[in-house]
């Protein structure tokens, strides 16, 4: 399968600062970049669509300015979560689909999971 | 709203059993049906696709699709403890729509 990676694993930020995730793909190109978030013991949710060279598209309820999404190139979609709070805190997952048209799998980054003190 | 409902767990089967997950969607058009497993703590990992009507097997993973019934289902034989995690049903949204609307989860427990 594909492969997809996301920096950082983890990471831990004080209440107010804001925090960049990374996601990559590392063996194929993907316009399309999907960002999730999971809280515990919950199923993933659609945080946003990361479409590269044009504006992300996110879902109803998430707040745009406050994650901002940049998906600079055909590799690499970037998460920033502004102004973090303590109710940001969750795992983070993106994945993106290979983009051939036989197949419409998508592929999971590993997650960053996100703590805000 | 579109949904995908999957059967309540946790669901617990004794070690070289069969498991049998459950998986219902609302979005008539969905055309692809994806069935992920979640280990705590880890990301989502692809185990089976499936497009149309009918079994699709691959090695101890059956998927079975019946669109008529809005309705798709993983077999799992000879139950591993390995195999205990959460398994999350997918569908895309809409007529070959890349994006995914995801199950709740069922979470499995393989009995040793």
């Amino acid at each position: 399968g594909a492969v997809v990676s996301q920096h950082p694993s983890w990471v831990i930020c004080k209440s107010g600062t804001s925090v960049k995730i990374e996601c990559r793909s590392l063996d194929f190109q993907a316009t399309t970049m999907f960002w999730y978030r999971q809280f515990p013991k919950q199923s993933l949710m659609l945080m946003a669509t990361s479409n590269e060279g044009s504006k992300a598209t996110y879902e109803q309820g998430v707040e745009k300015d406050k994650f901002l999404i940049n998906h600079a190139s055909l590799t690499l979609s970037t998460l920033t979560v502004t102004s973090a709070h303590p109710e940001d805190s969750s795992f983070y997952i993106c994945s993106a689909p290979p983009g051939t048209r036989s197949s419409y799998e998508q592929y999971f980054g590993p997650g960053t999971r996100l703590t805000v003190t | 709203q579109k949904e995908v409902e999957q059967n309540s767990g946790p669901l617990s089967v004794p070690e070289g059993a069969i498991a049998s997950l459950n998986c219902t969607y609302s979005d008539r058009v969905s055309q692809s049906f994806f069935w992920y497993r979640q280990y705590s703590g880890k990301s989502p990992e692809l185990i089976m696709s499936i497009y149309s009507n009918g079994d699709k097997e691959d090695g101890r993973f059956t998927a079975q699709l019946n669109k008529a019934s809005q309705y798709v289902s993983l077999l799992i034989r000879d139950s591993q403890p390995s195999d205990s995690a959460t398994y999350l049903c997918a569908v895309n949204d809409g007529n070959y729509g890349q994006n995914f609307v995801f199950g709740p989860g069922t979470r499995l427990s393989v009995l040793p």
